[in-house]
């Protein structure tokens, strides 16, 4: 089935020591989105890749940053996290045509900063 | 410019009566509007989706939602709930012809009690 995969499902790490996330796809989708997810919250947009154009929310602080090697692959990094990164982190797909932009989602990944 | 917003931070219900989730939009262009369902530790599973066709739309796992240009309403409704139903749902917008970047609602919490 074609899908969105995320690794790892649970990830800790130590305060200021960098981790990636990462996430493929085998939807063939043009756009790659990293959410942030705080418990009770909605999903915070952090940046999203159109093709190969990379576009950061103004908010999304500098601690993050993202590659997108090729049109199947999409990482997250976070250079030094802090215990106010601990949260889920989804990666989301869509293709953008048409009348709809549904967007397909990842399991997540569960950061702990300890 | 989109908006949506969840009239409901939380709802509560017995098994078997009806269930009620109350999204107001806002959009400069022809919505796309949608329902995920996100269950504790889990991505978002897209639940149902309103492009420009028929303005009633049904859903997986017996949940349907209604458009109502007039009132600029996308309630989601299910006629009985199940335990399995208890989890996080979220109201999404986008714009056909505008913004692809969807718009999350703050999220909606349904309880069902046995």
């Amino acid at each position: 089935d074609a899908m969105v995969i995320q690794n790892p499902r649970y990830q800790v790490t130590q305060f200021g020591k960098p981790v990636t996330l990462s996430c493929s796809q085998t939807l063939n989708h043009n756009v790659m989105y990293w959410y942030q997810q705080k418990s009770s919250q909605a999903p915070k947009l952090l940046f999203h890749y159109y093709d190969k154009d990379f576009n950061n929310e103004a908010d999304t602080p500098d601690n993050f940053q993202s590659r997108r090697p090729n049109t199947s692959f999409c990482f997250l990094d976070i250079r030094s996290p802090g215990l106010g990164d601990a949260a889920m982190y989804l990666c989301a797909t869509s293709r953008v045509r048409g009348s709809s932009y549904e967007q397909y989602f990842g399991p997540g990944t569960r950061l702990t900063v300890t | 410019a989109q908006s949506v917003t969840q009239l409901d931070s939380h709802v509560s219900v017995s098994e078997g009566t009806p269930v009620l989730l109350r999204c107001n939009y806002s959009s400069s262009y022809s919505p796309s509007l949608f329902w995920y369902v996100q269950h504790p530790n889990k991505g978002l599973q897209l639940l149902l989706k309103y492009t420009s066709a028929a303005t009633l739309v049904k859903g997986i796992n017996g949940f349907e939602a209604e458009f109502k240009k007039s009132e600029t309403s996308f309630h989601l409704t299910k006629p009985s709930a199940h335990m399995s139903d208890a989890a996080e749902y979220f109201c999404v917008v986008s714009e056909t012809g505008g913004s692809y970047i969807p718009t999350f609602g703050r999220g909606t919490s349904l309880i069902v009690h046995p």
